[in-house]
């Protein structure tokens, strides 16, 4: 069981928001905050949010993400087919000196 | 181009050893904090461990503490995980993540393809 916690899945039709949610603790996401990660089927991982609310250079604006306390959340607008993927949030847990990372949600573009 | 490149997974029985490797191209690894994270097959991901930029800092997941060693070559531009007494909850996937900062940010930017590691008998 992770120690972080994310819905094990969210679907939406094209056009639509939707947002994923993260619960962690005060040593992970309340102390160093959150990444996000997609990863389609099939590939490797790829970085959407380095920092609650910042993207890399590449990814869209449709991405936006938030921080709360020891919570976190990506949003996903104008949702489009080629979003479905399993998304992941991660944070560095200061106190067990690891990479934490969540159970991941499927996301399916009606 | 940057990229990363795995290899040296395969099948191997309980109880043995397996090393992988991690290429990398079109940067210098020696300038980065480098990790291993694995995915067990219809799994999510799990980090396994980490090494900084001069392989002095070196971190593990519990779960394969005494077991793997990272380590880094920069003469060959290469990242390794040494892994021993393998256990059938090892079969995964394996990426090679670089970690990026941006400012006080670290992320794993970059992942190699994954090379598979099957512990079977």
């Amino acid at each position: 069981q992770s120690v972080l916690t994310q819905p094990p899945s969210a679907s939406g039709t094209p056009g639509q928001r939707v947002t994923i949610s993260c619960s962690g603790g005060s040593s992970n996401i309340g102390l160093n905050g959150v990444k996000w990660y997609q990863q389609v089927s099939g590939t490797a991982p790829k970085l959407l949010m380095y920092s609650p609310d910042q993207r890399p250079s590449g990814v869209p604006d449709r991405f936006s993400g938030s921080r709360s306390g020891t919570s976190a959340s990506l949003a996903i607008s104008g949702l489009q087919s080629e979003d479905e993927a399993d998304y992941y949030c991660a944070s560095w847990d200061g106190s067990l000196k690891t990479w934490l990372f969540g159970g991941g949600t499927k996301l399916t573009v009606l | 181009e940057v990229q990363l490149v795995e290899s040296g997974g395969g099948l191997v029985q309980p109880g043995g050893s397996l090393s992988l490797s991690c290429a990398a191209s079109g940067f210098t690894l020696s300038s980065f904090e480098m990790h291993w994270v694995r995915q067990a097959p219809g799994k999510g991901l799990e980090w396994v461990s980490y090494i900084d930029s001069r392989g002095t800092t070196i971190y593990y997941a519990d779960f394969v503490k005494g077991r793997f060693t990272i380590s880094r070559d920069s003469a060959k531009n290469s990242l390794y995980l040494q892994m021993s007494s393998l256990r059938v909850e090892d079969t995964a996937v394996y990426y090679c993540a670089r970690e990026k900062r941006w400012q006080q940010f670290g992320a794993f930017d970059i992942w190699g393809q994954g090379t598979l590691v099957t512990v079977s008998s």
